[in-house]
């Protein structure tokens, strides 16, 4: 069956702007992340989602940014502002369920903010 | 500081040769280790996975060990080929599971001919 895919691959913005990243998880998958990829760095935890709702948003760096699941399948990370600093690789990941489960990563989006 | 610190940072080996990367870290207590690859602009994939009672996991040219005592890891690829070159990187689940992953920075293989 068809893995994780995000859209765009790549999507470049001005600062100040307002985007949207969007996750469609392995199917049946209940358990949705978000990470944030720096070069040369390993992804850094976002949020995750258990069903619909977000069970850690701890790492969301600021209220720029703000993540929604509403029927517990596709997930959509928004970023209000955008600021140079937020340009990165955004990775989605799924799992069928968070305890000790494998995550099958997406390929990520490239977010470039001019 | 990182929970989770690997080395080398980078490594260029010729094709064919054997390689060991390393993974050290500090999570405790913890759930489980993975290695991760990850080609250049692609997700990470999953190598291999072991829980704390695990020393050793292979898949294919790729073995992993792991000594939970001294909270090290390693991971040994063998017969290397050019299609290995990407990052390898350690991730340390903690107590509560996969929403509780400690990434490591990864190490940079390189593979050439």
């Amino acid at each position: 069956g068809a893995g994780v895919s995000q859209t765009p691959s790549n999507k470049v913005t001005e600062k100040g702007k307002y985007v949207e990243l969007r996750c469609d998880p392995i199917s049946g998958h209940t358990a949705l992340y978000w990470y944030r990829q720096s070069l040369g760095q390993g992804p850094e935890f976002l949020i995750y989602f258990q069903g619909t709702g977000a069970a850690d948003d701890s790492g969301l760096p600021n209220d720029r940014f703000f993540a929604v699941r509403p029927e517990g399948s596709v997930s959509t990370l928004k970023i209000q502002r955008t600021e140079r600093g937020d340009s990165a690789v955004y990775l989605c990941a799924s799992s069928s369920n968070p305890y000790g489960d494998t995550q099958y990563f997406g390929p990520g989006t490239r977010l470039t903010v001019l | 500081k990182n929970q989770v610190e690997q080395s080398p940072q980078s490594l260029i080996i010729l094709e064919g040769k054997n390689c060991t990367l390393q993974c050290n870290y500090t999570v405790s207590p913890f759930s489980n280790l993975r290695w991760y690859k990850q080609d250049t602009g692609r997700g990470p994939v999953s190598l291999t996975i072991m829980t704390f009672s695990e020393n050793t996991k292979s898949n294919g040219r790729y073995t992993a060990t792991l000594d939970a005592d001294t909270k090290q890891s390693s991971l040994h690829i063998t017969a290397s080929q050019l299609s290995d070159s990407a990052s390898y990187i350690c991730v340390v689940s903690g107590p509560t599971g996969a929403n509780n992953l400690f990434f490591g920075t990864g190490t940079r293989l390189t593979v050439i001919p």
